[in-house]
């Protein structure tokens, strides 16, 4: 059984800080694994995925996660975030094959608060 | 901006009602899924086409759900008789091969009452 944890609620930091959103999978191999991002009555919008190679990914808006397989870890950073990235973020797995290929397990999400 | 097309972006109906949500998917994508997502951002799996072939689905959706996938025409999901606890926003999703990225909707907002 596959499974992710984001054990952080809420984030609350001030604009221009760093951030990290922490995320935790349970997966009997390697899973392809995505960071969504949802503001208010909107969709989920894909922010950066990774599928192999390189654990660093980059993603839009200057984001990036890093992939380790040792902690079984995919945490979301940014370097200086602005007030307009408030809003929740999901991370989420999908098994490599098999039949439920494609199927996306979610994480509960973490809500970011970017204080001005 | 979303190029998964939702409509309606919101709908009331009374328990018992039909609701009906439509999805156009990224064109060129033939896989399209459909999740539920609760108030506590919890998300359920529904269903999931290749072109219009289901390729799986879970028990709800075979008792009070129906979709389907038509050769151009919108895809659909429909709930035959809406209960309270269908409140959600039902999030569809395309992509290019199953396995692939998913990009989402908009999502439609479903208040049973």
């Amino acid at each position: 059984a596959q499974s992710v944890t984001q054990p952080d609620a809420r984030v609350t930091v001030s604009e221009g800080a760093s951030l990290q959103l922490r995320c935790k999978y349970s997966y009997s191999a390697t899973p392809y694994l995505f960071w969504y991002v949802q503001y208010p009555r909107q969709g989920l919008q894909l922010l950066l995925k990774y599928y192999s190679g390189d654990p660093v990914v980059q993603g839009v808006n200057s984001f990036e996660a890093e992939f380790s397989k040792s902690n079984s870890s995919f945490h979301l950073q940014k370097a200086s975030v602005h007030w307009s990235d408030s809003a929740v973020y999901f991370c989420a797995l999908s098994p490599q094959g098999g039949s439920a290929l494609g199927r996306l397990h979610f994480g509960a999400g973490t809500q970011l608060i970017v204080i001005p | 901006n979303s190029k998964v097309i939702q409509t309606p972006r919101y709908l009331v109906k009374g328990q018992g009602q039909k609701a009906k949500m439509r999805c156009i998917p990224e064109k060129g994508h033939p896989v399209v899924f459909w999740y539920q997502q609760n108030k506590n951002n919890e998300f359920k799996f529904l269903i999931n086409f290749q072109n219009q072939e289901v390729l799986q689905q879970i028990d709800m959706t075979e008792k009070r759900f129906s979709a389907e996938c038509p050769s151009n025409s919108p895809c659909s999901l429909e709930i035959q008789s809406s209960e309270a606890g269908d409140s959600a926003l039902y999030l569809c999703a395309s992509s290019l091969i199953s396995g692939n990225t998913l990009y989402f909707g908009e999502g439609s907002r479903l208040i049973v009452v």
